[in-house]
């Protein structure tokens, strides 16, 4: 199975700052159809989790345009240039390109 | 708008059986692959189970082969998961998901 590696496994950042989650997987992502199909999500306190990037890099239409991801084969980093106070909460990392698909285990956004 | 709304979790004792149902709505629902993801209390998230667009392909993750089932029926817009020979560890909250949508859950609490 792949495993997926989170870091840091928490954040305190103030309103304004920048963050930026790592994630790293056991074996390249990019699959037999030339997509990499890295994903990032984020579970605010109490909700199901909720929508942010696809393949790599590709925000979803209501995400603000302050998140950005990027990386290829193993490698693949979540950025927020400016952190919001909705911007709270867990933020996982999981690949869809190999069965059985895996998460990564998280990173807690808290602010300052 | 796309909805994914679970029913049928709740209290069960080990070693019984447990079927959750997934509505689907706002989207042609034999158009995408679909699956279940669980999230234990206070932990990350896990996949369950995929299934293809016509249900003739299934995927599972290893805790879950050979005790759990995922069908769906297109003409009813529904997901299923049969769930057998539930064990404690199994307790969780049980998401229905699809390409960037996920349900808001439900609880399936495994104990006597």
């Amino acid at each position: 199975d792949v495993v997926m590696t989170q870091t840091p496994v928490s954040l305190s950042l103030a309103i304004g700052q920048p963050a930026s989650i790592s994630c790293k997987s056991s074996q390249s992502l990019l699959g037999t159809s030339g997509k990499t199909f890295l994903n990032w999500i984020l579970q605010r306190p109490g909700q199901s989790p909720k929508r942010l990037i696809y393949q790599v890099s590709k925000l979803y239409s209501e995400v603000p345009d302050r998140f950005s991801g990027s990386g290829s084969e193993t490698e693949f980093t979540l950025k927020i240039s400016r952190v919001e106070a909705e911007d709270l909460g867990v933020y996982y990392c999981w690949q869809g390109t190999h069965f059985p698909y895996t998460f990564g285990a998280g990173t807690k956004l808290e602010l300052k | 708008e796309v909805q994914l709304v679970e029913s049928g979790g709740g209290l069960v004792q080990p070693g019984r059986s447990m079927k959750l149902s997934c509505a689907a709505s706002g989207f042609t629902f034999s158009d995408y692959y679909m699956a279940w993801v669980r999230q234990a209390p206070k932990k990350g998230l896990e996949w369950v189970a995929s299934i293809s667009y016509e249900g003739s392909s299934t995927y599972y993750g290893d805790s879950v082969k050979g005790r759990f089932t995922i069908s769906r029926d297109n003409a009813k817009s529904t997901l299923y998961l049969q769930m057998n020979s539930l064990r404690s560890e199994d307790t969780a909250t049980y998401y229905c998901a699809r390409h960037g949508y996920w349900g808001q859950g439900v609880m399936v609490t495994v104990s006597s």
